[in-house]
């Protein structure tokens, strides 16, 4: 079964350069998680997507910014990095049920990006 | 806002010993996830539990929601369970499902 897929699976950027890292969810899932999770620190949650529109905004930089496209991938792009972004970024997607409650959706994890600012 | 709390923080078994790993949180939730985590990061989804229990193979999950407490258990643990177990649950009660208080994580290490 088609799962969540995320690229580029590593990528190492000089600081101050920008980068994109991208989600395609599993087909038909309609949200999208976006996390960090530094070298041994827990996953922070950073933003959400449902139905192409933000949905939910948590510890994001406002260097940061993310959007859903009419397929339901996702691109999260960093700008002006700095060597504290350094870190595993990982989606996850779910269906939200008819209806738009969220109350029960199950998350599905893609493997992560692991980002090196150098 | 939401606080978890998990014990222990590392955990060393012989392979085919019971397993028990503690999640406590600390406001109301609807659902509460257990994610495993491999070394090289990749997170799966183990559990989505709201009342009960829930069985999967060798793994179990049960949550008390009155008293804010949930349980992963492996029976007849095997190295391949080695993993970093992370219990999580949503930041706010009725909110997105996605937006996820973590906790810090069990690393589990099981020895043959």
């Amino acid at each position: 079964a088609a799962g969540v897929i995320q690229s580029p699976r590593h990528l190492i950027k000089e600081k101050r350069e920008t980068a994109t890292l991208k989600c395609y969810p599993i087909p038909r899932h309609d949200t999208v998680y976006w996390y960090q999770q530094g070298p041994g620190q827990d996953p922070q949650f950073l933003i959400s997507f449902y139905e192409k529109m933000q949905s939910d905004k948590g510890s994001i930089p406002d260097r940061f910014s993310a959007q859903q496209f009419s397929d339901y991938h996702s691109e999260l792009n960093m700008s002006s990095l700095e060597l504290g972004d350094s870190a595993l970024y990982f989606c996850a997607s779910s269906l939200v049920p008819a209806g738009g409650i969220s109350t029960n959706e199950k998350l599905f994890f893609g493997s992560g990006t692991q980002l090196s600012v150098l | 806002k939401n606080e978890v709390e998990q014990s222990p923080q590392n955990l060393t078994a012989q392979e085919g010993e019971f397993i028990t790993i503690n999640c406590s949180y600390s406001v109301g939730i609807s659902a509460l996830h257990w994610l495993q985590q491999h070394p090289g990061g990749g997170i799966v989804s183990l559990f989505m539990l709201s009342s009960g229990k829930k069985k999967h193979g060798r793994l179990i999950a049960t949550i008390n929601i009155q008293e804010k407490h949930s349980s992963l258990h492996i029976t007849a643990s095997h190295p391949r369970d080695s993993a970093v177990y992370i219990c999580a649950v949503p930041m706010n009660y009725g909110g997105s499902q996605g937006n996820l208080i973590f906790g810090k994580g069990t690393k589990l290490s099981v020895k043959p």
